[in-house]
């Protein structure tokens, strides 16, 4: 099992420009997140899935866009970079019974000149 | 309204010593609560829980976490630190299937 993965790792986009991070996991799990990381502030929550279909806004939603077609992916759009969207974005998914842990995968590196 | 506080953004403790890293709590109804830690570079990994039940919960590597619901706190312990210990770690609470962190703490053990 890979658990979460994120693509890409790294990534500089200029100010406007768009791009689209994507997140899998192997797991089966239900529920999908994304988050982003500043020095500081801890993890805030972007959007979040809690299943196939569907999403829901998190703490800091504005300037991003999410898709769950499909129950192993989880993508973070950015329509219109601005600096203040530079970050490490992780992505995390956990199973609907017990737990309810989150697996995290390994981060996205995003610069925005 | 939830949140989670870490007061601390740094300890210091030596290789050896007992180590504690502080995290205190605001959830209405019964919390869930987490630690995880963050190594340089890598993504969260899960360290221990308290759902119910005893109020020592023991996790990985020898970390502990105390619940503590008259104080609000859930602190996070180990009797001997480790210089691999060495990382960021983040308390969290969950609620209607989100979760919410705290700011996080570097934890350095010197050797």
């Amino acid at each position: 099992n890979a658990g979460v993965t994120q693509t890409p790792k790294f990534r500089v986009l200029k100010t406007g420009q768009s791009m689209t991070l994507l997140c899998a996991q192997d797991m089966n799990h239900e529920y999908m997140y994304w988050y982003r990381q500043d020095p500081g502030m801890g993890l805030r929550l972007i959007h979040y899935s809690v299943g196939e279909g569907t999403t829901a806004k998190g703490e800091v939603p504005d300037g991003y866009n999410v898709s769950r077609l499909k129950k192993q992916n989880f993508l973070l759009g950015l329509e219109s970079a601005a600096p203040s969207q530079t970050s490490v974005y992780f992505c995390a998914s956990r199973q609907t019974a017990g737990g309810p842990e989150q697996f995290f995968g390994p981060g996205t590196r995003l610069t925005v000149l | 309204a939830q949140s989670v506080a870490q007061p601390e953004d740094q300890v210091n403790v030596a290789e050896g010593n007992p180590l504690t890293v502080k995290c205190t709590y605001s959830v209405s109804g019964n919390p869930y609560l987490f630690w995880y830690v963050q190594y340089p570079n890598r993504g969260l990994q899960f360290l221990l829980k308290y759902i119910t039940g005893d109020n020592l919960v023991k996790g990985s590597y020898g970390f502990e976490a105390e619940f503590n619901k008259s104080q609000t706190s859930f602190h996070l312990k180990k009797p001997s630190a480790l210089v691999s210990d060495s990382a960021l770690y983040f308390c969290a609470s969950y609620n209607f299937n989100k979760f919410y962190f705290g700011s996080g703490t570097k934890l350095n053990v010197k050797p």
